[in-house]
């Protein structure tokens, strides 16, 4: 089963709003981390929390993780038409270096 | 640097042929992963490989199913004999010991007939 699973499935937004994708996951993690995926194309990393931290911030995007709620959310500020794509977390649970992707928030920003 | 590439990027078959996918990973990466992609599951894990040798393969649906990863450069993933719920986008991904990132190719969209 999917360790982690984003909310909600599908977001529409205008250009300029705030994006906000959740992500629950079930059992203890190393670290989490949210990738980008364009239409058509691979993933991308674009951020990694760990365990011990509760915020991180990289430029638009903001992460929050609540390890006690088994919980993280993805807040994309100022939000883009070529921010459209959907977004995945993937939990790093083990010492081996796998990842477990949820099924994905769709994201629509529209001009 | 050129990232993970993978080849073909599209392949369509027909049922009970072989297919071959591709991959080659970032140089001096010594983690390789291939995923599947469908609507329905979602992204899994197939197999994934350290320094050229398979560490995990229980994502790996059933026996039709094959890697190999002969050098640090290369990686194939093998499918013999192909079925239509075989089809999916698969990927291949790579990652440096330690840094937990994942870089992932474009994938390759396989149409099994």
């Amino acid at each position: 089963s999917q360790q982690g699973e984003e909310d909600p499935q599908a977001l529409s937004i205008q250009e300029g709003e705030n994006a906000t994708m959740n992500c629950s996951y079930k059992t203890s993690i190393n670290n989490l981390q949210w990738y980008r995926q364009n239409s058509g194309r691979g993933l991308v990393h674009l951020i990694l929390i760990r365990s011990n931290e509760r915020e991180k911030h990289s430029g638009r995007l903001r992460v929050t993780l609540d390890t006690s709620k088994k919980s993280s959310s993805l807040l994309i500020t100022a939000s883009r038409a070529a921010d459209t794509a959907s977004y995945f977390c993937a939990t790093d649970a083990s010492s081996n270096y796998k990842l477990t992707f949820g099924k994905g928030t769709l994201l629509t920003v529209n001009p | 640097d050129a990232g993970v590439i993978q080849s073909p990027r599209h392949e369509v078959t027909e049922m009970g042929q072989e297919v071959t996918l591709r991959c080659k990973p970032i140089s001096g990466h010594d983690y390789l992963f291939w995923y599947r992609q469908t609507m329905m599951r979602g992204l899994e894990l197939l197999i994934y490989f350290n320094n050229n040798v398979p560490i995990d393969d229980s994502g790996m649906p059933e026996d039709r199913f094959s890697a190999k990863m002969p050098n640090a450069s290369f990686s194939t993933l093998k499918i013999q004999p192909s079925e239509p719920r075989d089809s999916a986008v698969y990927f291949c991904a790579s990652s440096l010991g330690g840094q937990r990132t994942q870089y992932f190719g474009p994938g390759t969209r396989l149409l099994v007939l």
